[in-house]
């Protein structure tokens, strides 16, 4: 039972980035699946969240209408699209499982992802 | 600014027990559940206590968790060295209609 984030870079401000998070071990469409993310010296930030059946998606204030989560169940991977990065999206960006959106019941994470945006 | 408010930094020498607070508001700790986390640098953050005061198999029986109103705490007895980390406080808002976080405290062991 394991998730493994990929698709962290190096990007300029203004670029875009697609995270994956694949998930392995377990029943995927059953699970809601979460990006948390942290920021160099900074606390956690919950970033987008998306429910087990695709019906109920949410975003930050800080990333909404820039960052698209979605989930593909044939292939057990959660993406985040982030289109029109900004240097303080620069973080670890890590994925989470939980079994309803609205329950932080975060046991299983991956081991994140490490996202730069700089020119 | 983080929605929840932790004090930033707490400390304890081993055997004592520490009690770290989160604050909030009607929207999120006040009528939704407190989770805490604890998070040690270059790993995945990992849940100490849900829904105020359960714990997953695993997590010692020394972390506990309560709620009152909008104020939530996480105590841990019996300090242990490899207690020092930073500790989350998180809980959905539903003026948000989303989670927050917690600031975070680092937990010092002297």
């Amino acid at each position: 039972v394991q998730l493994l984030e990929s698709g962290g870079d190096l990007v300029q401000p203004g670029g875009s980035l697609r995270l994956s998070c694949a998930a392995s071990g377990f029943t995927f469409y059953t699970y809601a699946m979460s990006w948390v993310r942290q920021a160099p010296g900074k606390g956690l930030e919950w970033v987008s969240a998306i429910s087990g059946r695709e019906s109920t998606i949410f975003y930050s204030d800080s990333v909404k209408g820039r960052f698209t989560i979605s989930r593909d169940s044939s292939k057990n991977t959660v993406y985040l699209q982030m289109n029109g990065l900004r240097v303080e999206d620069t973080a670890v960006y890590y994925c989470a499982r939980s079994d309803e959106v609205r329950f932080l019941e975060w046991i299983l994470w991956g081991q994140g992802t490490m996202v730069t945006v700089s020119s | 600014q983080s929605v929840l408010t932790q004090p930033p930094s707490a400390s304890g020498t081993p055997g004592q027990r520490v009690t770290i607070s989160c604050s909030g508001s009607g929207s999120n700790i006040g009528s939704n559940y407190v989770y805490w986390y604890q998070h040690l640098p270059g790993t995945a953050p990992e849940l100490l206590i849900y829904r105020n005061n359960q714990r997953p198999s695993g997590v010692p029986d020394r972390f506990s968790g309560s709620k009152s109103g909008t104020s939530a705490s996480l105590a841990i007895s019996g300090l242990r060295s490899e207690d020092e980390a930073d500790y989350y406080c998180a809980a959905w808002d539903d003026s948000l209609s989303g989670p927050v976080f917690g600031g975070g405290t680092k937990l010092t062991v002297l």
